[in-house]
């Protein structure tokens, strides 16, 4: 049972475009999403996140939209740069369970030059 | 910078051996996690631990088990390994919060 879905394994954008991937939640209990980047050989490391209780936050080139009602939210780069080819992973959290988080599938993010 | 340290990046082991998994982390903090990563499926929860002694069941557990005897290290046991085992395996600590998550670079274990 996904509870958190990344339903395009992988996603090809030129450089200089806009990047936007996105996921999908099923369970309401979930207010709080955070954004994953990961190279080869790294660990994952932590981009951006949202509270329920926006519906947008931006930080740079890195904008995350939280559709509350659709149970959607996406990540938008612009400009997306060659060194944002990597996976990215969404997450979530219900803030009043456990301090642990639920991951989607991945989506693998290729900038073309 | 909090580092989050596992002990190998590459591991063959053969089915049946007891494998044991090693992550230490340097800033005191309160929570360790250990996920794995599957193509498909992304990263799911084996166990995690709130403090010394202490450890939850995560959404995968079965085959696995884990110990915490001092704060900063957190183990992943394999009691008697098994090919669908062969994954990423990521340990993360935290202080507080989901916000707060610092992971690993990982383990790649092949069980042959």
């Amino acid at each position: 049972d996904q509870q958190v879905k990344q339903n395009s394994p992988s996603l090809s954008v030129q450089e200089g475009r806009i990047s936007i991937l996105n996921c999908d939640y099923t369970n309401s209990m979930f207010d709080y999403f955070l954004w994953y980047k990961k190279y080869p050989a790294e660990g994952p490391t932590f981009l951006i996140s949202i509270s329920s209780i926006k519906d947008k936050n931006e930080d740079g080139r890195f904008t995350v939209f939280l559709n509350k009602s659709a149970k959607h939210l996406s990540l938008h780069i612009v400009p997306s740069q060659p060194g944002d080819s990597a996976v990215y992973f969404c997450a979530a959290s219900a803030r009043q369970g456990a301090q642990k988080l639920v991951f989607g599938q991945g989506t693998r993010l290729t900038i073309n030059p | 910078d909090v580092k989050v340290t596992q002990s190998s990046r590459y591991l063959v082991k053969r089915t049946g051996e007891k494998v044991f998994l090693e992550c230490v982390q340097d800033m005191d903090h309160e929570n360790m996690f250990w996920y794995r990563q599957d193509p498909g499926l992304g990263l799911r929860l084996i166990y995690f631990s709130y403090d010394v002694k202490m450890k939850e069941k995560g959404d995968i557990p079965e085959g696995y088990s884990v110990s915490r005897e001092k704060k900063e290290r957190f183990s992943l046991i394999l009691e008697s390994a098994s090919t669908n085992q062969t994954s990423m395996y990521l340990c993360a600590s935290s202080f507080g919060g989901v916000n707060g998550y610092t992971f690993g670079s990982g383990t790649r274990l092949t069980v042959v």
